[in-house]
């Protein structure tokens, strides 16, 4: 069974600062690895994804993820941090296997806050 | 990216009665659409996958009498939670994934419905 873990609840990083958002995923198959970030009362909106190619992956308002095999591993970064990056974020897999039904399985979230 | 719509926003109601929770997607077809369920600070839970055309598919442990899902068209799906009650009150969030991009495509999110049951 496919399964992804986010084992930091929240995440607290000076303005200016880098910030890591640790996720690691479980899967039969080949993983196909997405982030998404949610502000209070809305929507998920798409950050990045990983597909094939490139083990570093760039999205959007400046995050990268690097995906990494050995360690299932794919941390969301991003070089500088903004007020405006606190949000609570999702990691997501899909196992790219044969049966899949192409639903997407979410882990826990983590809450970043970013402090002036 | 597509844009993905979801109505309403919010909505009270009285135990007992039902509630019918809209997803379009706007500027393209979906053939499948995805369900989910957000309890306060937690993740989202996968309810059921909803097929255009066909029966809903539902996971393990969804009450499919309950939650009735409808994909009558390549644009519209519906949720009606059925004779609600308190602890029916949660976040429900519908999703879609452009045509052809079955595997590989990132799925884009409905503002979400926050179901409140009195």
């Amino acid at each position: 069974a496919q399964s992804v873990a986010q084992p930091e609840d929240q995440v607290n990083v000076a303005e200016g600062n880098p910030l890591t958002v640790k996720c690691t995923y479980s899967v039969s198959g080949n993983p196909y690895l997405f982030w998404y970030v949610q502000y209070p009362n809305r929507g998920l909106q798409f950050l990045l994804k990983y597909i094939t190619g490139d083990n570093l992956v760039k999205g959007s308002y400046g995050f990268e993820a690097e995906f990494n095999k050995s360690q299932t591993s794919f941390h969301l970064k991003k070089p500088s941090a903004l007020v405006s990056d606190s949000a609570l974020y999702f990691c997501a897999v899909r196992d790219g296997g044969s049966g899949n039904t192409g639903k997407l399985i979410f882990g826990q979230g983590t809450t970043l806050q970013v402090k002036p | 990216g597509a844009v993905v719509s979801q109505h309403p926003s919010r909505v009270i109601c009285k135990s007992g009665t039902s509630v019918k929770i809209e997803c379009r997607s706007l500027d393209f077809q979906a053939t499948t659409m995805f369900w989910y369920r957000q309890f306060p600070k937690q993740s989202l839970m996968l309810m059921a996958t909803s097929n255009e055309g066909s029966k809903a598919t539902y996971e393990q442990g969804v009450e499919k009498d309950k939650f009735l899902i409808n994909h009558a068209s390549l644009t519209l799906s519906t949720l009606t939670v059925t004779s609600a009650h308190p602890e029916d009150s949660s976040f429900y969030i519908c999703s879609a994934r452009e045509p052809g991009a079955f595997n590989t495509g990132e799925l884009f999110f409905g503002e979400g419905s926050r179901l409140t049951v009195l």
